[in-house]
This record gives C-alpha cells, structure tokens and sequence, in this order.
C-alpha cells in the first residue's frame, strides 16, 4: 500500500531532550513537509523539502531541525531549544512545483514531561 | 498575508439536517484551495481540491465550492459518520512554495 507513516504514534520527553520523529513516504513524491497542529489553531508549517538534500524554513522553524538524505524519508529533530514541543506533529508529501495536493500522515504527539 | 478564516467554529446538526461550511480567504493570487477531514488524534484525508473561481466537486454526500473570495462544503442529509473536523487551506501562487495556509477547522457534529 502506498503512503506516509510516521513512528512513534505517541512520544514522551523529558526537558532538555532533543528528540527526533520519523517520516517515511512510498509515494514517489518530491516534496516533504512538517507541520505542527495546537488546539484551536490552524497547521502552522514548520520546514518543507522539495528536493533531496535541501529545505527551507516555514512559519515556525526555531528549535526544530531537519535533514533530507533520501527522497523517501524527512526526519523531524525537536530540539530542546523549542520553548512549548507539545503538540500534534503532521508529515505531508506531495508532487512538487505545481498546484498539487499534499497527502498526510497519521501523526505523533508529543508530550513533554 | 495570505488568510483563512472558517466559520462556524463549530456546528451541530440532526442526522439528514443539511448544511454548510464556511471558508473565506485572502490571498495574493490562489493556486488552490484545499478541503481535508480530520478525526481525532489522526492524519487530515484529503477531500477535494478547487483551482478557479465557478468550480464545483462532490463525493458522496459533500459538495465543495469556490468564489474568488470564499468556498463553501455542503454537506447533503449527513449521517453520524460524517462527524469530524473540517479543514480549509489555500495554496499561493507567490512565494515560490508550495506552502498551505490553513485555517482553524469546523468541528461538526452529526447526531442520530
């Protein structure tokens, strides 16, 4: 089956842990993106990578890092730089350089202890 | 700076009641719109995209549309399982990504 999985489904850190979420795609798309999702907020997107080996910043990139080694896969580092790391954290794929739909993943949420 | 704004924030209906979802937005020039449905605690699914003001889609029971200042899902005799969170992003032809713009979400309930 074709699509984007992201592990772990619920993550637990201590303050002062970085901490880093998987994403991987089998959709042959080109473009990755990371989103964070608070309640009563809309997605705010935090890096976005439409080719591998660069990304560029969102809305909301400090504290958080990424890398882009393989088309398949965008890993997420939630470092202990990010002030408030609790949230609901959304990967999307999607082609890219066109009017085109992103596809998500299930998600993971991430607790700070 | 491109906008979304949905409304009602929230919106409950008898099951068969029809009804619509508000999105109104303001963006320098759209390259799309975007519907998704989320439930709790998943990944939003992707329902329809819109590219140009006049176009219409439909599945099953919801029917979106588009103005060049609003879209609106309509959702025709509902049934409990059509309960979730309704999602409107827009896409910007400037900026050189392919950034969403999302806004905040109706949360719908279908009652029996």
């Amino acid at each position: 089956d074709g699509g984007i999985t992201q592990s772990p489904k619920y993550l637990f850190r201590k303050e002062g842990q970085n901490v880093t979420l998987s994403c991987e795609q089998n959709l042959n798309h080109d473009a990755m993106y990371w989103y964070r999702q608070d309640p009563g907020q809309g997605l705010r997107l935090i890096y976005y990578s439409q080719i591998v080996n660069d990304f560029q910043k969102g809305d909301i990139a400090e504290g958080y890092s990424v890398s882009r080694e393989k088309k398949e896969s965008f890993p997420l580092t939630v470092t202990s730089a990010q002030k408030n790391p609790t949230a609901f954290y959304l990967c999307a794929s999607g082609l890219a350089g066109g009017q085109d739909t992103q596809y998500f993943g299930p998600g993971t949420r991430l607790t700070v202890l | 700076e491109d906008q979304v704004t949905q409304s009602p924030e929230a919106l409950r209906l008898q099951e068969g009641e029809s009804s619509s979802l508000n999105c109104s937005y303001t963006v320098s020039g759209l390259r799309g719109l975007f519907w998704y449905r989320q439930d709790p605690g998943k990944g939003p699914e992707f329902l329809f995209t819109l590219y140009s003001a006049g176009e219409e889609k439909e599945k099953e029971r919801l029917k979106a549309t588009l103005t060049k200042k609003e879209s609106f899902l309509h959702i025709t005799a509902p049934k409990p399982e059509d309960s979730a969170t309704y999602l409107c992003a827009v896409q910007a032809t400037q900026g050189g990504s392919e950034k969403l713009v999302f806004g905040k979400g109706t949360k719908l309930t279908v009652n029996p």
